[in-house]
This record gives C-alpha cells, structure tokens and sequence, in this order.
C-alpha cells in the first residue's frame, strides 16, 4: 500500500500569514493526489485535486502543487475560516490512503 | 448539485452485523466509482472500500477485508455496506464518498456514526 506521510502535523499561525503544508508519498503517483479541508462535526471539502487544479468555488489563496512523490499545500494569506485540519489524499493506487492530518490553529 | 445521504448507522454489540446505505442524486449514478470512509471519534480519515461503476470490481482495506462487503443498487442509486463481526475499533462516523472525473476529486456524504460496544 501506498504510505502517505504530511508535515507538520500541526501547525500554528496568524491571520495573514503563509502557510505550507506537504505530503509524501512512498512511492511515485503522478498527480494523483487531492487535499481536503475538514472543520470540527463537517465531512471533508475538496480544496485541490490532480494536485495542483482549484476546485471550483475555492478561494484562490489555496494553491496546491507537486508531482512524484512530494505534494505542497499553500494558503497565501490565512483566514479565519481556513483554521481547520488538512488531510491529503492520494488515489493513484487501492487502497486508497490519506495522510494523516495537519491541524492549523490560531497562534 | 451531487447529494449523498447514508442512514443505518447505531449502536451494536460486538460480533453483530449492521448494514449502511448511502442514498445518491444529482449525477448520474451507474457510471461512478463509490467510496466508503471512515473516521474513528477524534482521528484521521481511513478509506474502507470502494466499488467501480457498474460493480465489477470491489476493493477493501485489510482491517475490513473478509468481514464487510460493498455493493450497489443502481436501480435505486444506492450505495451500500454490509458490515459483519463487528468489533469496536469499527466505531466510527462512515462518509459514502463520490469519485469525481479527476484524480483526488471526491465528494462526501454527512456520515452516519456506528458505535460498536457492549
């Protein structure tokens, strides 16, 4: 199976700032990858997928990029609203695996 | 708008079955692949199975392998879970989730919550 590991595992940050987020995968699967965004009691929202595509309706502070092995999120100014945890997920291959999280709080 | 709804969520014993379905519209349900997810109480995702458009093909992860099994209605857009032996690291909330037509793109349910305890 394909192991997906993220870094950091959390992370704390002020409105305003850059943030990055980054998935590994253990071995190489393309563009093959989505990240999602999951707030406390919600189902996960599609931010990126194919790696690097916005999904429609998507604030364009997001941005995702990589191909291979290793994959970045990037919000170019965090939000009030962009304080929740980030999962990637990768669907080059069964079983499907996701990484496994980066909570992104307020400093 | 793609909606997904599942329903037969509860609370079980250990070693009983219980079967989720996961009501789809909005998009044409024949031609998809469809996921089951889980998220156990204050934990990460884990993708439990999936099933490819038309049902030939299933897949399972192996802490599910042998004891649960994915099927599909699509007569009645329906999408299900048959889950047996249960035990209680399956206590979780099950997202039924949409594979859309690119790589990484899914859309999800709400969830239902299954609670395994005696």
């Amino acid at each position: 199976a394909i192991q997906m590991t993220q870094s950091p595992s959390s992370l704390s940050a002020s409105v305003g700032d850059r943030v990055s987020i980054t998935c590994r995968a253990s071995q190489a699967i393309r563009n093959h990858l989505g990240w999602y965004q999951q707030k406390p009691g919600r189902a996960p929202k599609l931010l990126i997928f194919a790696a690097s595509s916005l999904q429609s309706g998507v604030p364009s502070r997001f941005s995702g990029s990589g191909s291979g092995t290793d994959f970045t999120l990037t919000i170019s100014s965090l939000q009030p609203e962009d304080f929740a945890t980030y999962y990637c997920l990768q669907d080059h291959d069964y079983p499907l695996t996701f990484g496994p999280g980066t909570k992104v709080d307020i400093k | 708008e793609v909606q997904l709804l599942e329903s037969g969520g509860g609370l079980v014993q250990p070693g009983a079955s219980l079967r989720l379905s996961c009501a789809a519209s909005g998009f044409t349900f024949t031609n998809i692949a469809m996921n089951w997810v889980r998220q156990a109480p204050g934990k990460g995702l884990e993708w439990v199975s999936a099933i490819s458009g038309g049902g030939l093909s299933t897949y399972y992860a192996d802490s599910v392998k042998g004891r649960f099994t994915i099927s599909r209605d699509d007569s009645r857009n329906t999408l299900y879970l048959q889950m047996n032996s249960l035990r209680a690291e399956d206590t979780a909330l099950y997202y039924c989730a949409r594979r859309g037509w690119s790589y990484g793109d899914y859309s999800w349910g709400q969830g239902t919550l299954v609670t395994v305890s005696s």
